[in-house]
């Protein structure tokens, strides 16, 4: 599994456009992108997921480089609601199988009135 | 909406005993999971399980852990003789497809090992 690396915490105000970067440097050609968010005492929840370029929905923006060497989680208009913790995951499905998933540390959202 | 249940909420048990951790996955899914998460730290994959077997496991789950199917809905956690360092939040979770599909989690069952 490529091993992901994220910020362990980001401030932000609230309204303002957070921007998460994850680099994975060794995404792998079938790898696909997701993002999780978790709040506190609650499971992860599914926000968004991309192969590349640009994926968006009614929560978020994931931005994916050609080299797909990292990608960036976009959160437009923070609110209070919004403070979480984002988990980066990378990893595909293998053929007759797939693999586990793993979490890492993710990044600390703290959105400050 | 459709969701993920999991009883209890909260399981307080002495060291040695067995515990039986139970979920309720969404019913058109095909793929569950056992996550846990120590207090503070990150979630910790455990086990996948797909078609009435065991898919993927972690180094975690040891041959003191156990899943099960038992009647086509509940999908349950075993853990046969509980150690302190097993207290954790424990979630379950499902997707129709394999673990890189959207997973849908469970509220989580908060156990303790005293």
């Amino acid at each position: 599994l490529a091993k992901t690396t994220q910020p362990i915490s980001m401030d932000s105000y609230e309204g303002q456009e957070v921007n998460i970067t994850c680099s994975h440097n060794n995404i792998a050609t079938n790898d696909y992108i997701t993002w999780y968010q978790q709040f506190p005492s609650q499971g992860p929840r599914f926000i968004i997921q991309g192969y590349k370029t640009k994926v968006t929905n009614e929560v978020a923006s994931l931005f994916i480089p050609a080299d797909r060497k990292s990608s960036t989680l976009s959160l437009p208009r923070v609110s209070l609601s919004d403070t979480a913790v984002y988990y980066c995951l990378v990893g595909d499905e293998v053929s007759g199988g797939y693999q586990k998933v793993t979490f890492g540390t993710g990044t600390k959202l703290q959105v400050i009135p | 909406e459709p969701e993920v249940t999991q009883t209890p909420s909260h399981q307080v048990t002495q060291m040695g005993q067995e515990v039986i951790l139970r979920c309720v996955p969404i019913s058109n899914h095909l793929y569950f999971y056992w996550y846990r998460q120590i207090l503070g730290q990150k979630v910790e994959f455990l086990v996948s399980f797909y078609n009435n077997e065991i898919s993927e496991k972690s180094e975690i789950f040891d041959d003191q852990f156990s899943v099960e199917r038992p009647d086509g809905s509940n999908f349950t956690l075993k853990i046969r003789s509980t150690k302190l360092e097993d207290s954790a939040m424990y979630f379950c979770a499902s997707s129709v497809l394999s673990s890189y599909n959207e997973q849908f989690f469970g509220p989580g069952t908060r156990l303790t090992v005293l």
